[in-house]
């Protein structure tokens, strides 16, 4: 069975552009978390979606970011304008949702110089 | 606010010999308690614990859950090379479908 897919695997860009981090969720699960994961502050939950609606968005840090999720397959995480201190591993996870595990994709490694 | 502590930070052993992993959590109420093994890539799920005092078991893996110290361990048995990784500990709280993580314990075991 796929696992959760997320593109691109590596992204290296200058700041200021617009990046946009892809994820397709497990078939089935229909909840949906976004993180990001640094050396400093470990793994911290951006945002998390059940049903494709955004739950809670506590976690994202500033307006520069903003998740959507179109359809229950889809998902997408921009940062706009991309800044050199974004720069982290941003892993997306599915769950069927309650009181289930989550299930982690292999994460987008970014870049911003 | 919600914390969860991981101790050791790291740790260093020799293939064979067995090792604690301890997991501290300062959450109201909470759902379960998972952990998970990240090596290079995305962290992949080993134990969910839901009740007090029941150990779960996988292999040379184990863990059990202590809601009235509000603590977990992870014991892993015969270590081998393949074992190392970081082991994250994690806890899903009741009225939210997100985890809190801990930092994570790096363990490296030597042949």
């Amino acid at each position: 069975d796929a696992g959760v897919i997320q593109s691109p695997r590596h992204e290296v860009t200058e700041m200021g552009q617009e990046v946009t981090l892809r994820c397709k969720p497990i078939s089935g699960h229909n909840s949906l978390f976004w993180y990001r994961q640094t050396m400093m502050r470990g793994l911290e939950l951006l945002i998390y979606f059940n049903n494709n609606v955004p739950i809670d968005d506590s976690g994202m840090p500033e307006d520069r970011f903003s998740a959507k999720m179109p359809n229950a397959s889809f998902s997408t995480l921009k940062i706009q304008p991309s800044e050199p201190r974004d720069s982290a591993v941003y892993f997306c996870a599915s769950s069927l949702g309650g009181n289930q595990p989550q299930h982690f994709g292999d994460g987008t490694r970014l870049s911003i110089l | 606010e919600d914390k969860v502590v991981q101790s050791p930070l790291s740790l260093v052993v020799h293939e064979g010999d067995t090792v604690t992993l301890n997991c501290s959590y300062e959450v109201t109420n909470f759902r379960s308690l998972l952990w998970y093994k990240q090596e290079k890539k995305a962290p992949t799920f080993l134990f969910m614990l839901t009740s007090s005092g029941i150990e779960k078991k996988s292999g040379r893996l184990s863990s059990i859950l202590d809601k009235k110290e509000l603590f977990s361990i992870l014991n892993i048995t015969a270590t081998q090379t393949g074992d190392s990784a970081v082991y994250l500990c994690t806890l899903q709280p009741s009225n939210t479908g997100k985890l809190i993580f801990g930092q994570g314990t790096t363990l490296q075991v030597k042949p």
